[in-house]
């Protein structure tokens, strides 16, 4: 079975600018949650789509959006981009049990560097 | 503020060596994950505990889940360099709904 991808691996963008990436989970799983990773503040929860539904919200600003296709597949949206966004950007996909111990399997993650 | 802090923050150890990371929190978790990190790929699950004082072992690492659900270890022992990577404790913190919460890590390399 296969993993789950997310496109592109590296992306570089200037300030100010948006960008979108690409999660497409393992098959069969519903639920995909989009982390935020920096030496700084660690990992860090963005959101949770389900069914094509924001479940769960991490504290982060607007600029930060997301969406769920009928297919499962995500996306992630960061406008206005600023320096800080510069990040490893790592999806999650998991089975919808519903437990708050769900087995998330992560992809390789998007290097976001903003300039 | 860390929800989940871990610690030692960077370990170097030699092949052969034992060692023991830990993630404490002041608050309560409903159960704990641990997982490894390695370069350029997303963490990978470990292992997740669920019950207080609850040991688990997998093949050379030993996971412990404190009495009261507050604090974790992962012990390693004699440890490989296959065992090189980013360790991560995370656990659902709820504030009304589960917030996937992880501590920052401990980055271990094993020298061969």
């Amino acid at each position: 079975k296969a993993g789950v991808t997310q496109t592109p691996r590296y992306l570089i963008k200037t300030r100010g600018q948006q960008v979108t990436l690409s999660c497409s989970p393992i098959s069969g799983h519903r639920s995909v949650s989009w982390y935020q990773q920096t030496p700084g503040q660690g990992l860090q929860f963005l959101f949770e789509y389900f069914s094509e539904t924001q479940r769960n919200k991490g504290n982060f600003p607007g600029r930060f959006s997301g969406r769920q296709f009928s297919n499962s597949r995500s996306e992630m949206n960061v406008s206005t981009l600023e320096l800080g966004d510069s990040a490893l950007y790592l999806c999650a996909s998991s089975l919808p049990s519903g437990g708050a111990a769900d087995t998330q399997y992560f992809g390789p993650g998007t290097r976001l560097t903003v300039l | 503020t860390q929800l989940l802090e871990q610690s030692p923050q960077f370990l170097s150890i030699q092949e052969g060596e034992n060692l023991t990371v830990y993630c404490n929190s002041s608050s309560v978790f409903s159960s704990l994950q641990w997982y490894r990190q390695e370069p350029g790929e997303g963490p990978v699950l470990l292992v997740t505990v669920v019950t207080g004082g609850e040991v688990k072992k997998l093949k050379r690492l030993t996971f412990q889940f404190g009495d009261a659900r507050k604090d974790s270890s992962l012990h390693i022992t004699a440890a490989q360099p296959g065992d090189t990577g980013l360790y991560l404790c995370a656990g659902p913190f709820s504030g009304g709904s589960y917030i996937p919460t992880f501590g920052r890590g401990t980055s271990l390399i094993v020298h061969p």
